[in-house]
């Protein structure tokens, strides 16, 4: 298995611009987490599906950002409009229940 | 509120000595509980998971769970430079499949 793949694995925009940020979990898994991480914040959940339904978005920070995941083997993170304290390295991890396996991480940067 | 809690360090030890890491959590119906290793610009890789109160060894790492004192540890025998990361303690909430983070430990181990 390939793992958990997100793409892209560095993005640098500029304040305002709408940023996508994309996951494939490892086939079967049915949780898919998504984090962020900063130094200050340590490792934070922004959201997380089971079987495709949101289940928590209380760690989303704000109505800039949404999450999807249209079918099992796909979600995206979208910010829009970004801005610079968004800066983070933003993870995706997916679940069989038992053992969470992080993807390579987004480092994203917002100038 | 869920805590996971830890030293943030650095923890500084010296190659081929044993590496003790530790970490305290509050809810006391957690079943289950592992061990993130994080290298820098890096995503966290499971090293350990550990669900019964006593030992869990796996080649040079063992995993300590103590239900009664609600602490976690890991011992890192004969430690050596690539041992050096971040280490993170996370239990699971048996509610929701959700991982509650320690802040992490950052353990430098010196040639």
């Amino acid at each position: 298995d390939a793992g958990v793949i997100q793409s892209p694995r560095h993005e640098v925009t500029e304040m305002g611009q709408e940023v996508t940020l994309r996951c494939k979990p490892i086939s079967g898994h049915d949780y898919l987490f998504w984090y962020r991480q900063t130094m200050m914040r340590g490792l934070e959940l922004l959201i997380y599906f089971n079987n495709n339904v949101p289940i928590d978005d209380s760690g989303m920070p704000e109505d800039r950002f949404s999450a999807k995941m249209p079918n099992a083997s796909f979600s995206t993170l979208k910010i829009q409009p970004s801005e610079p304290r968004d800066s983070a390295v933003y993870f995706c991890a997916s679940s069989d229940r038992n053992t969470q396996y992080f993807g390579p991480g987004t480092r994203l940067t917002v100038l | 509120q869920k805590e996971v809690e830890q030293n943030s360090g650095p923890l500084s030890v010296p190659e081929g000595a044993i590496a003790s890491l530790n970490c305290t959590y509050s809810d006391r119906v957690s079943q289950s509980f592992f061990w993130y290793r994080q290298y820098s610009g890096k995503s966290p890789e499971l090293i350990m998971s550990i669900y019964s109160n006593g030992d869990k060894e796996d080649g040079r790492f063992t995993a300590q769970l103590n239900k009664a004192s609600q602490y976690v540890s890991l011992l890192i025998r004969d430690s050596q430079p690539s041992d050096s990361a971040t280490y993170l303690c996370a239990e699971k909430s048996e509610s929701n499949y959700q991982l509650i983070w320690g802040a992490g430990t950052k353990l430098i181990i010196k040639p």
